[in-house]
């Protein structure tokens, strides 16, 4: 139980392009997900959090309109990458929290953006 | 602001040499510590949650104990599959967790 997937596990995007990853909860239902960014030996980021129905909340530092997130529905949630530059080439990682009042989270494999 | 510190850093063992891993915290009002196993390129997977001072968890050759201020992973007889980052991470209000950076774990045949 708690599986989470993620969708595509690996994308090589041009500069100035956007790209969209999923993140899927596949035997339960999510009313939390988490994103997070983690760079080469370094430990997770949390870049927001997303309620399913609302509005995501970003870390200090995040920038909302370049990072969207939308969770649609308690299974799926996904970050949009928007006008992708080399610098935004990393590791993300979702997350997804069950029951409420766990703070237990599962995570997803995560997915390699390479922005050329 | 809760803090999580790891130690040490990396660790280097021979098959079978047990040893353990260190979590050191400070948070207001811990909702849980939490430990994960990372693989090289792939997301974190879930080990233990521990919610209370004096409360173990095992899971085969891995057991975790907590108390007010630390919690530690003893491994036991470890296997070069068990070779990993071991990360800890606290849960305090807003449902966010705090990780620590990590202990890479490399055990040796």
């Amino acid at each position: 139980g708690a599986v989470v997937s993620q969708h595509p596990s690996w994308v090589i995007c041009k500069s100035g392009t956007s790209v969209k990853i999923e993140c899927r909860s596949l035997d339960f239902q999510a009313t939390t997900m988490f994103w997070y960014r983690q760079f080469p030996k370094q430990s997770l980021m949390l870049m927001a959090t997303s309620n399913e129905g609302s509005k995501a909340t970003y870390e200090q530092g995040v920038e909302k309109d370049k990072f969207l997130i939308n969770h649609a529905s308690l299974t799926l949630s996904t970050l949009t990458v928007t006008s992708a530059h080399p610098e935004d080439s990393s590791f993300y990682i979702c997350s997804a929290r069950g029951e409420q009042g766990s703070y237990e989270q599962y995570f997803g494999p995560g997915t390699r953006l390479t922005v050329t | 602001e809760d803090q999580v510190t790891q130690s040490p850093e990396a660790l280097r063992l021979q098959e079978g040499e047990s040893s353990s891993l260190n979590c050191s915290y400070t948070v207001s009002g811990l909702r849980g510590l939490f430990w994960y196993r990372q693989d090289p390129g792939k997301g974190p997977e879930f080990l233990f949650t521990l919610y209370s001072a004096g409360e173990e968890k095992e899971k085969e050759r891995l057991k975790a104990t907590l108390t007010k201020k630390e919690s530690f992973l003893h491994i036991t007889a470890p296997k070069p599959e068990d070779s990993a980052t071991y990360l800890c991470a606290v849960g305090s209000s807003g449902s966010r967790l705090t990780f620590g950076e990590g202990t890479q774990l490399t055990v040796n045949p």
